[in-house]
């Protein structure tokens, strides 16, 4: 059975533009997640979702961040535009519906210059 | 003060070695705790899933609990090279917002 996958794996771009992360859940998995964990800190929550809803969106940093799930399958994380702090390891996270068991994909490592 | 305090080592230990990690808490309403093992430049990958208080074994691998002490522990035994890997323990209510320690770094010398 194939893992969480994310995309793409490393992204540099310059301040101001905009950046689109991709995340594909395990099949099956209502559950999605996406958490961050900018240098020296931890991995912080971002928002779940439930299918194609957002459940819990608290930890958004700011409107500059733009989370999909069209036809809840898989999702899309947009930053736009793009700052220096927001340079950092974006993972996402699926788990089965009733389940937070979550399992991690290998990260999207964002470099803003 | 962060919810969850973790010393971020690092930790090293020879082959063979048990080895103790630990975290604590400062949220009483966390009730599932996780560790997760993350090599570099790979995600965490789920160790130990456990709820409420006591121990889970998973061959060379034992979580601890600790509610009254706001204290959670795992346990390696007989650990060996490829063990060496940042150790992440998380926690929740019982909702899907999971959070975690800043982690462990974990060197097992053979």
């Amino acid at each position: 059975e194939a893992g969480v996958t994310q995309f793409p794996s490393h992204s540099v771009i310059e301040k101001g533009q905009t950046v689109t992360l991709r995340c594909d859940p395990i099949s099956g998995h209502d559950n999605l997640y996406w958490y961050r964990r900018v240098m020296g800190k931890e991995i912080k929550f971002l928002l779940h979702f439930v299918k194609e809803s957002k459940q819990d969106e608290s930890g958004m940093p700011n409107n500059r961040f733009l989370a999909e799930r069209t036809g809840g399958t898989y999702s899309t994380l947009k930053v736009q535009p793009a700052e220096l702090e927001d340079s950092g390891v974006y993972f996402c996270a699926s788990s089965l519906q009733g389940s937070n068991e979550q399992f991690f994909g290998p990260g999207t490592r964002l470099t803003v210059l | 003060q962060k919810e969850v305090e973790q010393d971020p080592g690092p930790l090293s230990v020879p082959e063979g070695a048990i080895v103790s990690l630990n975290c604590t808490y400062s949220n009483s309403a966390f009730q599932y705790f996780m560790w997760y093992r993350q090599y570099s430049r790979k995600g965490p990958e789920l160790l130990m899933y456990t709820y409420s208080s006591g121990n889970k074994e998973d061959g060379r691998f034992t979580a601890q609990v600790d509610k009254s002490s706001k204290y959670i522990s795992l346990f390696i035994r007989d650990s060996q090279p490829s063990d060496s890997a940042t150790y992440l323990c998380a926690m929740n209510t019982g909702g899907f917002k999971t959070i975690f320690g800043a982690g462990t770094r974990l060197f097992v010398k053979a």
